[in-house]
Formats: structure tokens, C-alpha cells, sequence
């Protein structure tokens, strides 16, 4: 069984479009996490959500809307996409808020290429 | 502003070979630092470590941190190729958020 698990894993589209991905964790945690890996392969954090409570909102376009139906969902929705939004995001869990004692688990990561 | 530098940042080395790859760090309220293994995919955890000096150890493995000197080293022994990968060190400092370092990419020839 996948415990954090992203839709879909490749997504190729054209500038201007909109789309989303979608993670879901199976591991009961209560954080969710978006990470942004860039072609340098560096790991860059965007958001996260606690039960449901937005608790990282790190400075991305406002294009990019994070929404958590539950706390085992973490969507995430690009509007007019740009060719610098081509990366692969990953999705992440973690048991509780970040607190030192806390291991974050990813999933497959979603490759985006806007063309 | 929180900072994570990984060194070196590629390595090549043959099978049987000991690596070490370094971590330093300048963070706010440090709290744990993490060592991940990305391979094609998503990264995997390998350790946690928030005391300095106690070494953590899985297989070949191995990785212990100084909070005096803000670093972390984590060590292979006799590698395998199916070590290559790219080794992430992260710091959960004041905030809610892992700071990643640039990574090491690894690779062990046979």
C-alpha cells in the first residue's frame, strides 16, 4: 500500500492552462506538505496544512492555491501556468506539526513540463 | 535567513570505497536535522538526528551530528552502486519547515 501517494505522476500542458495534483496519505498524519524540486534538484517548500489549517505559506505566485478537504488530502492548484513552473512537486506527510521529532515522508512526485 | 550547504555536491567513487559527505547548517532555534536518499523518485528518510554526538547507525550507514560546530556528516561504508543517488540534508529550524540543502549527488562505479 502507497502511504502518500500523487495524482498524476506526469503532466505535460500548455502555458496559460490550469491544473492540479492531487496527494493523499494513508498513514493517519495529521500534516501535509508541497515541496517544489527545481531542475537543480534543490528541495524548496511552498505550503503545508495542519488538520486543515494553512501553517506554511512560503512566498509562490498566488496562481498556486493549496486546498485540504481533510487532513489525509492535499491538493494543489496551478492557474496560468508558465514555463518556470515546469518541476517536480512532491507531496509530503508528517505525524504532527514539524516540532524536531518529526519525519516527513514523500510521495512519487509529480513531473510537471509546461511547453 | 535559514542555511543548509552540502558538500561536495558530486562525487564518484569506486565500489568498496568509504565516503563522506558533509552538512553544515546556520539555522534559527535548530530542532532536528535529516538526512534523505533520492534516488529516481521521491526522497526516502534515512536518519534523524537532534543530540549532538550520538551516533546513528543503519547497515553501512552511519551519521552523527555537532551542534557545537552546526554540522552533520553521514558516512558510507564499502559502497555498492546502488548507493548512487543524490543524499538531501534538511534542518527544521524555528519555523514549520524543512530547509534543504542542494544535495550530493553520489556515484559508485563497479
Amino acid at each position: 500500500d502507497t502511504a502518500v501517494s500523487q495524482t498524476p505522476k506526469y503532466l505535460v500542458t500548455q502555458m496559460g492552462n490550469d491544473k492540479s495534483i492531487k496527494c493523499e496519505q494513508n498513514l493517519g498524519h495529521d500534516t501535509m506538505y508541497w515541496y517544489k524540486q527545481d531542475s537543480k534538484k534543490f528541495l524548496k517548500i511552498m505550503f503545508s496544512y495542519n488538520n486543515k489549517e494553512l501553517i506554511i505559506n512560503e512566498t509562490v505566485p498566488n496562481r498556486f492555491s493549496p486546498k485540504s478537504p481533510d487532513k489525509a488530502h492535499l491538493n494543489l492548484h496551478i492557474n496560468s501556468l508558465e514555463l518556470g513552473d515546469s518541476a517536480v512537486y512532491f507531496c509530503a506527510s508528517s505525524r504532527a506539526r514539524p516540532n524536531g521529532g518529526e519525519t516527513q515522508y514523500f510521495g512519487p512526485g509529480t513531473r510537471l513540463l509546461v511547453l | 535567513e535559514d542555511k543548509v550547504v552540502q558538500s561536495p555536491l558530486s562525487l564518484v567513487v569506486h565500489e568498496g570505497d568509504t565516503v563522506t559527505l558533509n552538512c553544515s547548517y546556520e539555522v534559527t532555534n535548530f530542532r532536528s536535522l535529516l538526512w534523505y536518499k533520492q534516488e529516481k523518485k521521491a526522497p526516502t528518510f534515512l536518519f534523524m538526528l537532534t543530540s549532538s554526538g550520538i551516533e546513528k547507525k543503519s547497515g553501512r550507514l552511519s551519521s552523527i551530528l555537532d551542534k557545537k560546530e552546526l554540522f552533520s556528516i553521514l558516512n558510507i561504508t564499502a559502497t555498492q552502486t546502488g548507493d548512487s543517488a543524490i543524499y538531501l540534508c534538511a534542518v527544521l529550524g524555528s519555523g514549520y519547515a524543512l530547509n534543504f540543502g542542494k544535495g550530493t549527488s553520489l556515484l559508485v562505479t563497479p
